[in-house]
């Protein structure tokens, strides 16, 4: 069964940071595209960060980049999000999902991890 | 800018069909996209990539009820044969170089 599992979320204070994870099995994680998500309470999606298949290239929303470091260990068939200086408006259900093959839409979401920037 | 609108709600009845529209900003009428389902408390589940030409391709276990058809800058998501699962968050997404972009959602009750 192809699956996206997430963990690491949390209840950290403003500035701190998180690390969380994305166990990917069912497909070969190396092959594919891969993607954070995040939903805020209540809200919409909002895209975070994208990462190719090797790794070489990396994008990232406006409201994280310079904060936020996507990475990936294909050997581990898993994908990362180092998040720093946490902001209460990062507090929010992150996803990983996984691009089609070689396209652009996401076919493949975990279930997510919840975190919550708050003192 | 790269911007995807819908609407905030959709109803139907029971046994009904329903049509959602997510509208591509001015310039970017030939975009693709993509449809996603959001039941209550879970994460989103991908139904299609839906084309300009009105083209698309479900994923895997997505129900004949559900079909995509494109006009200009207009994508739609029809539900056909309304079950209660179907009572849901609808999204759409799209793509340009380096970034990704979600409709705000048409949360869909199923009367």
């Amino acid at each position: 069964e192809v699956q996206l599992v997430e963990s690491g979320g949390g209840l950290v204070q403003p500035g701190g940071s998180l690390r969380l994870s994305c166990a990917a099995s069912g497909f070969t994680f190396s092959s594919y595209e891969m993607n954070w998500v995040r939903q805020a309470p209540g809200k919409g999606l909002e895209w975070v960060s994208y990462i190719s298949s090797s790794g070489s290239t990396i994008y990232y929303a406006d409201s994280v980049k310079g904060r936020f470091t996507i990475s990936r260990d294909n050997a581990k068939n898993s994908l990362y999000l180092q998040m720093n200086s946490l902001r209460a408006e990062d507090t929010a259900v992150y996803y990983c999902a996984r691009n089609l093959l070689e396209d652009d839409a996401f076919d493949i979401w975990g279930q997510g991890t919840m975190v919550t920037v708050s003192s | 800018q790269l911007v995807l609108t819908q609407s905030p709600s959709a109803s139907a009845s029971l046994g009904a069909s329903v049509k959602l529209t997510c509208t591509l900003s001015s310039g970017h009428s030939s975009y693709a996209i993509a449809w996603h389902q959001q039941q209550p408390e879970k994460g989103p589940r991908y139904l299609m990539k839906l084309n300009s030409d009105g083209s698309h391709s479900k994923g895997d276990g997505i129900p004949d009820r559900f079909s995509g058809s494109s006009s200009g800058a207009e994508r739609y998501l029809t539900i056909s044969s309304l079950q209660s699962e179907d009572e849901a968050d609808y999204y759409c997404q799209t793509w340009g170089t380096g970034t990704w972009v979600f409709g705000g959602g048409t949360k869909l009750t199923v009367l």
